[in-house]
Order: C-alpha cells, then structure tokens, then sequence
C-alpha cells in the first residue's frame, strides 16, 4: 500500500540552528511529494513540492527539501531555524502518479524552535 | 480575497444527530476535497469533487455524504453522528491542474458525545 512515514514525532531545535524533518516515501511509481506546514488552529499551507527534475526543491520561508530516489527520501530542511518557524510539518505524496489531490499523509511532525 | 471558507468553526453533537459541514471557496477551482485529521495519523481523505455535480469516495467515506451542487461550495453531511467521528475536518480545493497544490480551509472541530 502507498504510504508516507514521518519517523519524528517531534523535533527540537536552537534558533539559528541548521532544522531538518524526516520523510519517507513508499515506492510506487513516480510519485509528487509534498510539504505542507499547519499553524495552531489554521489550515495546512503549502511549502513546496517536487515533480520531477533537480533533486533540491526550494520553496517558501527559505525551506527547500532533498528529494532521494535511493532512499525513499525527502527530507525538509531550513540553514537557519526561526522560532517563528515551530508548528506542524506535513510531508505528503500523490496517490500513484498523477497529482489529483488526492494526497496520502504523514503522521506530522512538530517542530519546536527555542531562543 | 478569502480563498477556501469553512463554517461552523466548532461543533458539538450528540450521538445519532446529523449536521452539514460547509465549505465555500472563491479562486475558481475545479477540485474539493474533505480531509479529517486525527492525533497521529495526518490526513485522510473523506470525498472529493473533480467539479460541479460530481463526487466521489476517498479513502474514509463511510458515515459522511456530500454534494456539490455548485462549483464554489461543497457540503459534507453526517447523516447520524458516531463518537469515532469526532475530529477535525479540513476542506480544501485545487485548480486540478497537474502540479497545482491544495489550498486549505482554517478546519471545523467537531466533538461527537
């Protein structure tokens, strides 16, 4: 079955701190993977994505993720964390190969930026 | 510009109750969608709607109905409410282009007692 496996429930970094989140993928075709970003009692917003093409995706808010064939990986990462930047992360993938927003989740994961 | 609009905010049923869910977007898009999210589990996908007049199952349908009989609102009924049902609900909408990504509604929390 299709699957997206976010390893970290949660994930504590220093502010001016390197950040990454964990994302796995189950292998199916060639899937579209996703990053949303959920504030308190708001609704998910839309971070970047990867369709095909350069393995490092940039996207909003100076977030980019690595995306790893090998692996099964895509991984979000920031160079410097904000506190601003604490909330939850949602990696997400394309049911099979086309993007019809149909969308299989992770579990989320939290980060949490300290001053 | 409002993007995607979900009322009520908050709910609170009773088992056996019914209530609708609705959700209102103004960008135009083809596609909805209704996603519950639960501690834990991320998102899953209720229905969904590739335009006017039609539906179809996602991945949890079974208690839930919905209709779209217009092309910027898309009602998700509970015909009798069920405790397992409690959760947050999340409706979002995309142009339905290839690579185009959803756009969410700030979500409606409902308690079932």
């Amino acid at each position: 079955a299709q699957s997206v496996a976010q390893p970290e429930d949660q994930v504590n970094v220093a502010e001016g701190n390197p950040l990454t989140v964990k994302c796995t993928y189950s292998v199916s075709g060639n899937p579209y993977l996703f990053w949303y970003v959920q504030y308190p009692n708001r609704g998910l917003q839309f971070l970047l994505k990867y369709i095909t093409g350069d393995n490092l995706v940039k996207g909003s808010y100076g977030f980019e993720a690595e995306f790893n064939k090998s692996q099964t990986s895509f991984h979000l990462k920031k160079p410097s964390a904000l506190v601003s930047d604490s909330a939850l992360y949602f990696c997400a993938r394309s049911r099979g190969s086309s993007n019809t927003g149909k969308l299989i989740f992770g579990q989320g994961t939290t980060l949490q930026v300290k001053p | 510009n409002a993007g995607v609009t979900q009322t009520p905010k908050f709910r609170v049923l009773k088992t056996g109750q019914s209530m609708t869910l609705l959700c209102a977007q103004d960008m135009n898009h083809e596609y909805m969608y209704w996603y519950r999210q639960d501690p834990g589990m991320g998102l899953r996908l209720i229905h969904y709607s590739v335009g006017e007049g039609t539906t179809a199952k996602g991945e949890v349908p079974d208690g839930y109905n919905v209709s779209r009989l217009k092309k910027q609102n898309f009602l998700l009924g509970l015909e009798s409410a069920a405790p397992s049902q409690t959760s947050v609900y999340f409706c979002a909408s995309s142009p339905g282009t290839e690579y185009s990504p959803l756009h969410f509604g700030n979500g409606t929390r409902l308690t079932v007692t």
